[in-house]
């Protein structure tokens, strides 16, 4: 069974940096097509993707945040962690860690994400 | 940058069939996934490559995808689907996630 659990803070304050922790069991980050990843969803808004960890250590950023985010990953002890940096107000939301699996056809391919965590709050004061 | 668009809330009627849309500029040409959300819990994958179930998700729910139009349709709507979903896909090496919709069962 997959399981994944955020943690890290649940306040920070603005210009500081956010580190959050993805500790996840049941598959290995190094099998063929996984990844972990971070999606974000701010109060009564959709959801946003922020970064993913691929099993062949390759990473994908969003475009928009990609200067202020960071992923690393620790394979001994099962986590991925996000560092954000310069957290403004706008940057308070929900962030999930989730599970991906890579599917392939037709000269296509897509990530999907099969697992979520339960997600944790994070606020940003002024 | 890439869009896709979705209605913000569609309607129906237990029983009947509901229909969300999600639209991009040349969505067929690559996979769509969906997720339902009911309030106060984590997204759940609900179809994937445009038309799979994953293990566990009911019949009723089915995918297509083609033009600029991505579907999901869901057969013998229950009042235990009424969520918001998102539709998403990739698009020049990065994820990107519809607007969601509402769907209500009244």
């Amino acid at each position: 069974q997959i399981t994944l659990k955020e943690s890290g803070p649940t306040l920070v304050k603005a210009t500081q940096t956010l580190t959050l922790t993805c500790t996840f069991s049941g598959f290995s980050l190094r099998t063929n097509s996984v990844g972990v990843g971070w999606i974000r969803q701010p109060p009564g808004k959709a959801l946003e993707f922020l970064a993913l960890h691929y099993w062949d250590d390759d990473k994908r950023y969003s475009p928009s945040l990609k200067s202020r985010l960071t992923l690393t990953k620790d394979t001994s002890k099962n986590q991925v962690v996000l560092t954000m940096t310069n957290m403004d107000p706008v940057d308070t939301a929900t962030y999930y860690c989730v599970h991906s699996l890579r599917y392939y056809g037709s000269g296509r391919a897509v990530d999907a994400f099969d697992v979520w965590g339960q997600g944790t709050k994070v606020t940003v004061s002024s | 940058s890439y869009a896709l668009t979705q209605p913000p809330s569609v309607s129906v009627s237990p029983g009947q069939t509901a229909s969300i849309t999600c639209s991009g500029n040349n969505l067929g040409d690559i996979y769509a996934c969906w997720y339902q959300q009911k309030p106060g819990q984590s997204p759940v994958l609900v179809i994937y490559q445009d038309t799979k179930r994953p293990s566990g998700i009911p019949e009723r729910f089915s995918g297509s995808n083609s033009g600029n139009t991505a579907t999901l349709t869901i057969s013998g709507t229950q009042a235990m689907d009424e969520a918001d979903y998102y539709c998403q896909a990739w698009n020049s090496a990065t994820v990107v996630f519809g607007g969601g919709t509402r769907l209500t069962v009244l």
